[in-house]
């Protein structure tokens, strides 16, 4: 089966660092991805990993580790604007195909 | 602006009514998506059409019926829906499907309530 978890809700202050993390069980790993979603709006992706490792992009990061299914993703100083859910997904090639699964989503509130 | 666009944004309809939302992209891309957002729960994708051909079945109600009549264009057709249908539909895009970094593009979605 499927599954990805994350923390439902993350609160941080400005300017500071916060990690979300993103663990994960798939049948057949090809990718993760992060995207952020702003209440009422839609997902927008930030970014995507497939080797383990730390992608870096500006105030973001994204690492994964395969072998342990972990993910985090990193944002450093925090600013207000940064308030916004984070989803995590995973593209899984399983028996019936591909499939995207996404987590539930972290709720991040950026405190002044 | 994503390059996504849904139409209705909004819409509200009773369990023995009939409607379609409309999707249109204008990246030239090829793969298109519908994805479900209920409340508190995750995304769930739908469907999904390659070069306009349907590939992916993820057991999703017959009273939900896609088309995609071109690679710009989904449609999602609806008919006597429930009550738990009522939630947020997604539709999203990317230049192929299962390739390299595949990102998909998001539309605004339809939030849809089902009276």
């Amino acid at each position: 089966g499927q599954n990805i978890d994350q923390p439902t809700e993350m609160t941080a202050t400005e300017g500071a660092i916060v990690q979300i993390n993103c663990t994960y069980q798939t049948s057949g790993f090809n990718g993760l991805f992060w995207y952020q979603q702003h209440a009422g709006e839609a997902p927008t992706f930030l970014s995507y990993n497939v080797l383990d490792g730390l992608e870096e992009k500006g105030r973001f990061s994204s690492f994964l580790s395969r072998s342990k299914g972990y993910s985090y993703l990193l944002l450093k100083e925090l600013q207000m604007k940064d308030s916004a859910s984070y989803l995590c997904a995973v593209r899984d090639n399983d028996n019936y195909g591909q499939n995207f699964v996404f987590g539930p989503g972290t709720r991040l509130s950026v405190l002044p | 602006e994503t390059g996504v666009t849904q139409t209705p944004r909004h819409l509200v309809m009773g369990m023995t009514n009939k409607k379609s939302l409309k999707c249109e992209q204008h990246l030239g891309h090829n793969a298109m998506y519908w994805y479900k957002q209920s409340a508190k729960k995750p995304l769930e994708l739908m469907f999904v059409y390659s070069l306009e051909e349907r590939v992916e079945n993820n057991s999703v109600p017959s009273r939900f019926s896609p088309e995609c009549p071109n690679s710009s264009h989904l449609f999602l057709h609806l008919h006597t829906l429930q009550p738990e249908d009522s939630a947020l539909y997604l539709c999203a895009s990317s230049q192929d499907f299962g390739q390299g970094t595949d990102t998909q593009y998001f539309g605004p979605g339809t939030r849809l309530t089902v009276l």
